[in-house]
């Protein structure tokens, strides 16, 4: 199993500041997820980073995938309170034709305040 | 549309019942998967189906019995449950067996009695 470790585990801030999600391993990945998930509803994807030192932006949330594809980052400029979520990277482990079992970091609790 | 539809949205059932959890989606994805969420953790693989076959089961129990009737819908038969099995099931759906990316349902909240 390839471990993912995100940091911080939690994150409480107010609206309009900004923030960064860290997503590590010590094993590469041929690609990383990025999904947000509401209580009592499942993650929705955000975002695939696939090359090493990729970045896509989405709005206000950019996302950047480390030359070594072995870590990812997600950066809030200006949070509000819709983005309070539980932010999940996500790896894969063998890609076959098995199937894609993702390994799932533990998450990052964001709770943006008005 | 990427949508992954599940049924029943809640669930409570006693530990001798039998129940079942139902997933559905119509993007022609061809790998349907089962995960098991408990509160503030992350997904948990269970059951994982490619072209509507079972490829891979992760130690899951016996008392869970996954079913793939077609390449839309995805059973999850539960049958003498404990207490510590309740938790949010969710599924997911990915375009191809090896596709990076899965999209999930809303989940079922299954409470064990």
């Amino acid at each position: 199993t390839q471990l993912l470790e995100q940091s911080p585990q939690f994150l409480s801030i107010q609206e309009g500041e900004n923030l960064t999600v860290y997503c590590n391993s010590s094993s590469v990945f041929s690609s990383l997820q990025w999904y947000r998930q509401e209580p009592g509803e499942g993650p929705v994807l955000l975002v695939t980073v696939v090359t090493g030192g990729e970045v896509k932006k989405l709005k206000r949330l950019t996302f950047q995938f480390g030359d070594a594809r072995k870590d990812s980052s997600l950066h809030i400029t200006a949070a509000q309170p819709g983005d309070t979520g539980l932010y999940l990277c996500a790896g894969g482990g063998d890609r076959s034709n098995s199937g894609y079992a993702l390994n799932f970091g533990k998450g990052t609790s964001l709770l943006v305040t008005p | 549309d990427t949508e992954v539809t599940q049924t029943p949205k809640h669930l409570v059932m006693g530990m001798t019942n039998k129940k079942s959890l139902k997933c559905e989606q119509h993007m022609g994805h061809r790998a349907m998967y089962w995960y098991k969420q408990k509160a503030k953790k992350p997904p948990e693989l269970m059951f994982v189906y490619s072209y509507e076959k079972l490829s891979i089961n992760e130690s899951v129990p016996s008392r869970f019995s996954p079913e793939c009737p077609n390449s839309s819908l995805l059973n999850l038969h539960l049958h003498a449950l404990q207490p510590e099995d309740s938790a949010l099931y969710l599924c997911a759906s990915s375009q191809e067996p090896g596709g990076y990316e899965q999209y999930f349902g809303p989940g079922t909240r299954l409470t064990v009695t």
